[in-house]
């Protein structure tokens, strides 16, 4: 399997701009995960995906930010418009939906480093 | 409410030294508790996992991890550290009823040549 596939890798944006950051998750994994990684609050999940619905959307910073899973195999994080506070490195990650809650492994992508100029 | 605390932000070991990496949780029942690891360019990759059962829990690279109930810890060991272990190191616990971990704040390890 080739893992968790993220694009960009990277994106150099203008503040105002929209931007679209891409995953596609391991297949037969029920969840997917968005989360966003800065120095100053480290590893923050924004929102959780289970069988392409939204379960828990409330790290989401703002009304800036939406996310979508319009099938199993791809979603996407959308920031419209663009600040240079959300700069940051964006990962995705999906896990297989076992039968205990909090035992899944998480596997997660490469990651997508955004800044916002 | 649930949290991970990993105390040290930053850590420095010369290479073949030994390692301890400290983890702590507030829980209320068992937890399920992972490790992660996160080299420079990289997404994080699971080092180790603990459910139950033995305490000691063996993980990849070569690294382990001890769950001790009465210290509410779960710190992650490797006896000889290697130039490439140097990365950045995540504790998280999987939170019963849901599929959300929380994640600590993360330990950066260095390596001395």
């Amino acid at each position: 399997d080739a893992g968790v596939i993220q694009s960009p890798r990277h994106e150099v944006t203008e503040m105002g701009q929209e931007v679209t950051l891409r995953c596609k998750p391991i297949s037969g994994h029920d969840y997917l995960f968005w989360y966003r990684q800065t120095m100053m609050r480290g590893l923050e999940l924004l929102i959780y995906f289970n069988n392409n619905v939204p379960i828990d959307d409330s790290g989401m910073p703002e009304d800036r930010f939406s996310a979508k899973m319009p099938n199993a195999s791809f979603s996407t994080l959308k920031i419209q418009p663009s600040e240079p506070r959300d700069s940051a490195v964006y990962f995705c990650a999906s896990s297989p939906g076992l039968a205990v809650p909090g035992t899944d492994t998480q596997y997660f992508g490469p990651g997508t480093r955004l800044t916002v100029l | 409410a649930q949290s991970v605390t990993q105390p040290d932000i930053h850590i420095t070991v010369s290479e073949g030294a030994s390692l301890e990496l400290r983890c702590n949780y507030s829980y209320g029942a068992t937890p399920y508790l992972f490790w992660y690891v996160q080299s420079p360019g990289q997404g994080l990759q699971l080092l180790l996992k603990y459910f139950s059962g033995d305490t000691l829990v063996q993980g990849i690279k070569g690294f382990e991890a001890e769950f001790k109930r009465s210290q509410s810890s779960f710190n992650l060991r490797k006896p000889s550290v290697h130039w490439s272990d140097a990365a950045e190191y995540f504790c998280a616990v999987g939170t019963s009823g849901t599929y959300k971990y929380i994640f600590g704040t993360g330990t950066r390890l260095k390596v001395l040549a």
